[in-house]
């Protein structure tokens, strides 16, 4: 069964605008997770982790993360969006390390 | 940080042919590296486990003797394609962990491969 979630297939958002790109988990115990983002015809890139500390994750490029552990949550953020964000997203559990546990993807399109 | 890098990012080949795809890491030691999958605008699909010295572990539905893979040091895996059809034309990527490959850290990637069958 799959332990990450990506509930959406396509966010779209205004520059400028702030972002959301959503995943949710399945994990017993303590989940480690993990966003990549991956641009066209490129291998994924590690955007940011939480592991345990602090809920509020911040990562590269203006990203940040909060893990919520009552809504088992660990949705990607960004106050405002650029369009160079414009990508794929990949959410990722690690504790099965390496295993198949990547959401589905989230496509980004940020219009000018 | 770590760098993984694979060789070639496109490869055309004939029907019936083999390919080789190279996946490297750079400056770190990667006694597991990983073989992935990805179709157009989907998720990536584990193809198998490539363990340094021993045999590949594959996943469910993956035919071992289609996509050989040799780990034979710990810098570098590779991912034989043995007679390609269309359908194989995909993305592939390959990552790797430092430090063991343990859950709580990142994973690097490759750059990815284009294989296109004709």
């Amino acid at each position: 069964a799959q332990s990450v979630a990506q509930p959406e297939d396509q966010v779209n958002v205004a520059e400028g605008n702030p972002l959301t790109v959503k995943c949710t988990y399945s994990v017993s115990g303590n989940p480690y997770l993990f966003w990549y983002v991956q641009y066209p015809n490129r291998g994924l890139q590690f955007l940011l982790k939480y592991i345990t500390g602090d809920n509020l994750v911040k990562g590269s490029y203006g990203f940040e993360a909060e893990f919520n552990k009552s809504q088992t949550s660990f949705h990607l953020k960004k106050p405002s969006a650029l369009v160079s964000d414009s990508a794929l997203y990949f959410c990722h559990e690690g504790t099965n390390a390496g295993k198949s546990t990547f959401g589905d993807g989230t496509t980004l399109t940020v219009k000018p | 940080g770590a760098v993984v890098s694979q060789h070639p990012s496109r490869v055309i080949c004939k029907s019936g042919t083999s390919v080789k795809i190279e996946c490297r890491s750079l400056d770190f030691q990667a006694t597991t590296m990983f073989w992935y999958r990805q179709f157009p605008k989907q998720s990536l699909m584990l193809m198998a486990t490539s363990n340094e010295g021993s045999k590949a572990t594959y996943e469910q539905g993956v035919e071992k003797d289609k996509f050989l893979i040799n780990h034979a040091s710990l810098t570098l895996s590779t991912l034989t394609v043995t007679s390609a059809h269309p359908e194989d034309s995909s993305f592939y990527i390959c990552s790797a962990r430092d430090r063991g490959g343990q859950g709580h850290t990142e994973a690097f990637f490759g750059q990815g491969t284009r294989l296109t069958v004709v």
